[in-house]
């Protein structure tokens, strides 16, 4: 089955600084990548996603980069602000499978 | 908006107790999935259901039964509950779709059953 690795397992920054996270993948039909936030004491929730057929998408402060040949996504947040701080979970899901194959975290504390 | 429920935010039980966990989704999806999540191990998942009566072992299904014998319900059972079962159990659903042969579509979480048994 798919193997999803992930680091940091912890992450500081200054606030303003950028934050990546990266996550690698062994199964070369993963073709779906997620990525959720976990504030503290909530539920995990989407904060963005990318396709194989996509290299990279952004939306505002956050990004995600993917290099199939690779098989590495990476979660890119600039100007980091406080309410950033909250655990992050990659995922990745083969596109014969309904299974997500969770990365193990990494929480990120922004420092004011 | 997606709305998934969970019987329980907290729960306390003891050894060799039978426990139940009850997951509710309103948005008619037919993925269901039972996770814990336990500090440094992430989201491992335990069992997960891809239509009513269907289920698949996740993971780690050691310990854990489930039932789904309504689409919008899915129950994870502890048959005798054990102290290495204490931990975070989140409950989610997925509307699963297809976009040129690819599937996708978002995992709603809900707001998780902290279990622990003494």
């Amino acid at each position: 089955g798919e193997n999803v690795e992930q680091h940091p397992s912890t992450l500081s920054v200054q606030e303003g600084d950028s934050a990546v996270i990266k996550c690698t993948y062994s199964d070369s039909a993963s073709n779906y990548f997620p990525w959720y936030k976990q504030e503290l004491g909530k539920r995990p929730q989407l904060i963005i996603d990318i396709r194989s057929n996509v290299g990279e998408k952004k939306d505002q402060r956050i990004a995600v980069t993917l290099n199939k040949t690779a098989k590495h996504f990476s979660l890119h947040i600039t100007e980091t602000q406080p309410e950033d701080s909250a655990v992050y979970f990659c995922a990745a899901i083969p596109n014969t499978g309904n299974q997500f194959y969770f990365g193990t975290g990494t929480s990120l504390t922004v420092i004011p | 908006d997606v709305k998934v429920t969970q019987s329980s935010r907290y729960l306390v039980k003891r050894t060799g107790e039978k426990v139940f966990l009850e997951c509710v989704q309103d948005m008619d999806h037919e993925n269901m999935f039972w996770y814990r999540q336990d500090p440094g191990l992430g989201l491992r998942l335990i069992y997960f259901s891809y239509d009513v009566k269907m289920k698949e072992k996740g993971d780690i299904p050691e310990g854990y039964s489930v039932s789904r014998e309504k689409k919008e319900r899915f129950s994870l059972i502890l048959e005798s509950a054990s102290t290495n079962q204490t931990s975070m159990y989140l409950c989610a659903s997925r509307n699963r779709g297809f976009l040129a042969g690819e599937s996708y579509n978002e995992q709603f979480f809900g707001p998780g059953t902290r279990l622990t048994v003494l």
